[in-house]
């Protein structure tokens, strides 16, 4: 499976935008970018996915870069709520894709929000 | 409520007890997974079906016997559990392939005494 290498940990202050980094350095050309969040004690939870092209949604921006090798989550103003594990992964859409069908976790990013 | 239902939330049984637990969605999904989610661990994928066939079975003990009798529910049954096992077990569905999302339920929190 494509790897994805997140930072343990990080730190944000109530209202201030937050930048989440996501290497996968071995991504190929079917895979999609997808972004979980895991708050407390509940399953996954959808955050934004994309290819190539930036995307925005209510949630969160994803910012790729031109090689897709890397990929940036943004919340534009965290709130306490935000506080989770994030999670940056890999998803084919081309079957034989080594993470076609797949959803392979790693161990994502704990945000941690100050008030 | 992300349409996918999991059942029963909470559950305690003895290693020498057999139980199911039960997943639901009617989002018109393909796909679904079972995951483990072990205390302050990463979520495991256990399990994945595709149109009702398994396609991914990541070296699970077969004291954990899944089921899919149709697109829209998935089993997972557990007999003979070890204390080991007891942990978060997430049901997720999604259409296979990349390109849309997958929706999680909430789990059930599993306690084998």
């Amino acid at each position: 499976d494509a790897k994805t290498t997140q930072p343990n940990s990080m730190e944000s202050n109530e209202e201030e935008p937050v930048h989440l980094p996501c290497n996968h350095s071995t991504i190929s050309g079917t895979d999609y970018i997808h972004w979980y969040r895991q708050l407390p004690s509940q399953g996954p939870e959808y955050v934004i996915h994309g290819l190539t092209s930036n995307v925005n949604n209510r949630m969160a921006s994803l910012a790729i870069a031109e090689d897709r090798k890397s990929s940036t989550l943004i919340l534009h103003r965290a709130t306490l709520r935000d506080a989770a594990v994030y999670y940056c992964i890999l998803r084919s859409f081309a079957a034989g894709g080594t993470s076609y069908g797949k959803l392979t976790f790693g161990q994502g990013t704990i945000l941690t929000v100050h008030p | 409520e992300t349409g996918v239902t999991q059942t029963p939330r909470h559950l305690v049984m003895g290693m020498t007890n057999k139980k199911s637990l039960k997943c639901e969605q009617h989002l018109g999904h393909n796909a679904m997974y079972w995951y483990k989610q072990s205390a302050k661990k990463p979520l495991e994928l256990m399990f994945v079906y595709n149109f009702k066939e398994q396609t991914e079975n990541n070296s699970v003990p077969s004291r954990f016997s899944p089921e899919c009798p149709n697109s829209s529910h998935l089993f997972l049954h557990l007999h003979t559990l070890q204390p080991e096992d007891s942990a978060l077990y997430l049901c997720a569905s999604s259409q296979d392939g990349g390109r849309v999302e997958a929706f999680f339920g909430q789990g059930t929190r599993l306690t084998v005494v």
